[in-house]
């Protein structure tokens, strides 16, 4: 099955402990996102990725690292959460030039206390 | 920059009656443009997209979107509303511009549906 697999599903964590969302995808895309989701905001986009080793900035990338070291494979960074990045967050990618299908992972609850 | 306004951050309508959700958007340039549900505790579903083909679009749920570049809209109705429709609903837009803005997708602020008895 296509799909964009997240991990985890929800996570607490504590100010300042660096921490890593995984984000994997099995459909040889080469265009992938990270967005955050906030009640009232929508989703905004904090990085994202055109193809391997290429990576920029979205909207609000500050606060936030992300690698892609292989196609498949798009992690978010938080190097030192603060409560403000307590959010929702989902990972998305998209086919070629011309293919207008996103495809969302389920989405990651993080909390920071 | 492009940008999408939904109007209403809350709707309530009663089952049976007519879902209308707005949303506006700005552009220079043809966009492409993507209706997203998102039921409590799960992530997003596409219920339909705007790709430059019919300007009346249909999507999954008996939902359905005109296009109407006149009036920079692409509202989301249905005719008939049922309690299983209860969800936040994400206006989307994309230009194929090139360069950094390739495969951005920005969203609207979200709409959420109250479906009443």
């Amino acid at each position: 099955e296509a799909q964009v697999t997240q991990n985890p599903r929800y996570l607490i964590t504590v100010t300042g402990k660096k921490l890593t969302v995984t984000c994997s995808q099995n459909m040889n895309h080469e265009y992938m996102s990270w967005y955050r989701q906030d009640p009232g905001l929508g989703l905004r986009q904090i990085y994202y990725s055109m193809n391997v080793e290429v990576t920029d900035k979205g909207d609000v990338p500050e606060g936030y690292k992300v690698s892609r070291k292989e196609k498949r494979n798009f992690p978010l960074i938080l190097e030192s959460p603060s409560p403000n990045q307590t959010s929702l967050y989902f990972c998305a990618s998209k086919g070629p030039l011309g293919n207008y299908g996103y495809t969302f992972g389920s989405g990651t609850r993080l909390t920071v206390v | 920059a492009q940008s999408v306004t939904q109007l209403g951050s809350h709707v309530s309508v009663s089952e049976g009656a007519l879902v209308l959700l707005r949303c506006n958007y700005s552009s220079s340039v043809p966009p492409y443009l993507f209706w997203y549900v998102q039921y409590p505790n799960q992530g997003l579903q596409l219920l339909l997209k705007y790709t430059s083909a019919a300007t009346l679009v249909k999507g999954i749920n008996g939902f359905e979107a005109e296009f109407k570049k006149s009036e920079t809209s692409f509202h989301l109705t249905k005719p008939s509303a049922h309690m299983s429709d209860a969800a936040e609903y994400f206006c989307a837009v994309r230009y194929d511009a090139g360069g950094t803005s390739y495969g951005k997708l920005t969203f609207g602020q979200g709409t959420i549906l109250t479906v009443h008895p």
